[in-house]
């Protein structure tokens, strides 16, 4: 099993543009969790998704939306992308939603120019 | 709220030495608490939590309700233990955790 994986490990945009990242669980887990990573600070919460539903979302303004498809993959979307935005993009996989053991991605580096 | 603090950014040891990496929190309620890992060009991984009560590789995490704390410690670093810890906690619904800022551990030859 590869693990979490997640797609494209790099991404350069421009101020104004939108952005979809991707992640792909572990096989058999049904939790998808998202994080950023400013640097110099660790991951904040911003979404969680189990069985194709929200169940938890942090301090981030709706431009951030994600969802999660029937093979529980995920997707988080931000629109209108402020340079603020620039951080790595975590996610996170887990069997079941609540207070299991999390494996995270290798991330997606996010740079807004 | 919700909060986790590492109170040093580098803590840098001689092998052999004993380790101590300061976590505090503040929650309103029982949280679980975990210590992540991130060696050189891996990504973040679980190391410990304090459910288990376990010891992994080495290093053990007590958690200490009365003066909000989950220290980790090992007595004796070695080089291979350098590397990126973060402690975070989780409540007792749903997976959302939060992090501290991280320690990064530095062990010298």
């Amino acid at each position: 099993d590869a693990g979490v994986t997640q797609s494209p490990t790099h991404l350069i945009k421009t101020r104004g543009q939108h952005v979809t990242l991707r992640c792909s669980p572990i096989s058999g887990h049904k939790s998808v969790s998202w994080y950023q990573q400013v640097l110099g600070q660790g991951p904040q919460f911003i979404f969680q998704y189990y069985e194709k539903e929200e169940r938890g979302r942090g301090n981030f303004p709706d431009r951030f939306s994600a969802r999660q498809f029937p093979n529980y993959s995920s997707e988080l979307n931000v629109n209108a992308l402020l340079l603020g935005d620039s951080a790595l993009y975590l996610c996170a996989s887990s069997l079941e939603d609540r207070s299991t053991t999390q494996y995270f991605g290798p991330g997606t580096r996010l740079l807004v120019l | 709220a919700q909060r986790v603090t590492q109170p040093e950014k580098l803590l840098s040891v001689f092998k052999g030495a004993p380790v101590e990496l300061k976590c505090n929190y503040s929650y309103s309620g029982s949280p679980e608490l975990f210590w992540y890992v991130q060696y050189s060009r891996q990504r973040l991984q679980l190391l410990l939590r304090h459910i288990s009560r376990e010891s992994i590789k080495g290093f053990t995490a007590d958690l200490n309700k009365g003066e909000t704390s989950f220290h980790l410690k090992k007595p004796f670093a070695q080089e291979e233990d350098s590397a990126m810890y973060y402690c975070a906690l989780s409540g007792k619904y749903g997976n959302k955790l939060v992090f501290g800022a991280g320690t990064i551990l530095r062990v010298k030859s």
